[in-house]
């Protein structure tokens, strides 16, 4: 059975500062995993997804993940936050070809000016 | 290029009224259709899917129904709305293709308080 664990609730960086939101993920089978971002009131948008390519997965806006079967996560990083960046991070796990996607509980994101 | 519509943005209904939201996708046939919804301070919960037309499954019991009446439409009813129902409502759809049916494109939402 797949789950997905976000080790933070509440992240909150200084504007210019790295960001990491942290993921852990179970799974039976070969993983398909996402990151997707939501801002207040609005809908999903996908940041990026790993699909058993490249273990580093670049996204949309500066962000990156790493894939580390070892480990079983999927943490999500920036080199430098910005301002536009507050919002709401959900990591996805699924099986790949699968119709079920299983969403962690979010990690709210707070940048400090 | 694909898009997906959902309405409306947001909805104010009593306890014990109706509930019709819809969802519609363009650009694209036989999508997978999703419905979910995020309770305050959680993730997101699949409520039903749909692989195609009249074809419905639920994944949680309550006190919601969702069709497809069409291949690009999917409507969330509810005949007598509680105040559980609150929350924000998610449309998404997934392309038919087995390389990319897990990679799902998500509609703006409707928030949706039951008073």
């Amino acid at each position: 059975a797949q789950s997905v664990t976000q080790l933070d609730s509440h992240v909150s960086v200084s504007e210019g500062t790295p960001v990491l939101l942290r993921c852990n993920y179970s799974s039976s089978y070969s993983p398909s995993l996402f990151w997707y971002v939501q801002h207040p009131n609005k809908g999903l948008q996908l940041l990026l997804k790993y699909t058993s390519a490249a273990t580093l997965v670049k996204g949309i806006n500066g962000f990156e993940a790493e894939f580390k079967k070892s480990e079983t996560s999927f943490h999500l990083t920036k080199p430098s936050a910005h301002m536009s960046d507050a919002a709401e991070y959900f990591c996805v796990v699924s099986d790949t070809g699968a119709n079920n996607l299983f969403f962690g509980t979010g990690t709210r994101l707070t940048v400090i000016p | 290029s694909q898009t997906i519509h959902q309405w409306p943005a947001t909805l104010v209904q009593p306890v014990g009224s109706p509930l019709s939201l819809e969802c519609t996708v363009e650009g694209t046939s036989n999508p997978n259709l999703y419905w979910y919804r995020q309770a305050a301070g959680r993730g997101l919960q699949l409520l039903f899917y749909s692989v195609g037309i009249g074809q419905i499954s639920s994944e949680v019991p309550q006190n919601l129904s969702a069709s497809r009446p069409q291949d690009r439409q999917f409507i969330l009813s509810s005949k007598k709305l509680l105040l559980s129902d609150s929350g924000f409502y998610l449309c998404a759809w997934s392309p038919d293709l087995l390389s990319a049916k897990n990679i799902q494109y998500f509609g703006a939402g409707t928030r949706l308080s039951v008073l």
